[in-house]
């Protein structure tokens, strides 16, 4: 139980377009939805938090105007990187936080953007 | 301050040893701490967690140590095997806060299994 998957795994891209990632819990209700990113050889930094039905709440020095987040139901959560530029392109990782108060996150099995 | 990633250490050991992983955490608030592993191009996987009021946990072939005195978090794994050969990261989490539960991640160390 408790599968979270990510679509698409890899995607390449050109710079000035935009790319959309869906993060879907398979198999339980995800209030929460927590989107990273990761550089490589670095550590996950958080993006940003969403609620279901909310707007999401972004961290320190994260656009949101850059990094749309879209959490429309409780099983799926978007992130939209707008008029992606090179440096955007690094290794994003969801992850959802089971209804009910569980501290536990499950996270997804990441894509790979690369922005030509 | 938050536990921020800024290279990763590498820890090698030989197969069948065993491997003790360590992580400074950053906020004396933080009451869960989780250990990931992390292998190339894959999401973090659950190892094992702990909450601040307790010093040790035991899994399969895993343990984590709580040091809350020193902020200091280790997780050992008992006769390490290849397949162990991964980043691991350590997460701290500070309960709700502005009502969401959000982890910090840790630089992370890369463990390195040589037969």
């Amino acid at each position: 139980g408790a599968v979270v998957s990510q679509h698409p795994s890899r995607v390449i891209c050109k710079s000035g377009t935009s790319v959309k990632i869906e993060c879907r819990s398979l198999d339980f209700q995800a209030t929460t939805m927590f989107w990273y990113r990761q550089f490589p050889k670095k550590s996950l930094m958080l993006m940003a938090t969403s609620n279901e039905g909310s707007k999401a709440t972004y961290e320190q020095g994260v656009e949101k105007d850059k990094f749309l987040i879209n959490h429309a139901s409780l099983t799926l959560s978007t992130l939209t990187v707008t008029s992606a530029h090179p440096e955007d392109s690094s290794f994003y990782i969801c992850s959802a936080g089971v209804a009910g108060g569980s501290r536990e996150q499950f996270f997804g099995p990441g894509t790979r953007l690369t922005v030509l | 301050g938050e536990s921020v990633g800024l290279h990763l250490p590498t820890l090698s050991v030989q197969e069948g040893d065993n491997s003790i992983i360590n992580c400074a955490y950053s906020n004396s608030a933080s009451d869960y701490f989780i250990w990931y592993k992390q292998e190339s191009g894959k999401g973090p996987q659950f190892i094992i967690d702990i909450r601040s009021n307790m010093d040790k946990r035991q899994g399969q072939r895993v343990t984590v140590l709580l040091n809350k005195t020193v902020k200091h978090l280790s997780l050992q794994i008992a006769a390490t095997q290849p397949g162990d050969s991964a980043v691991y990261f350590c997460a701290e989490n500070t309960g709700f806060s502005g009502g969401y539960n959000k982890l910090i991640f840790g630089a992370g160390t890369r463990l390195a299994v040589h037969p």
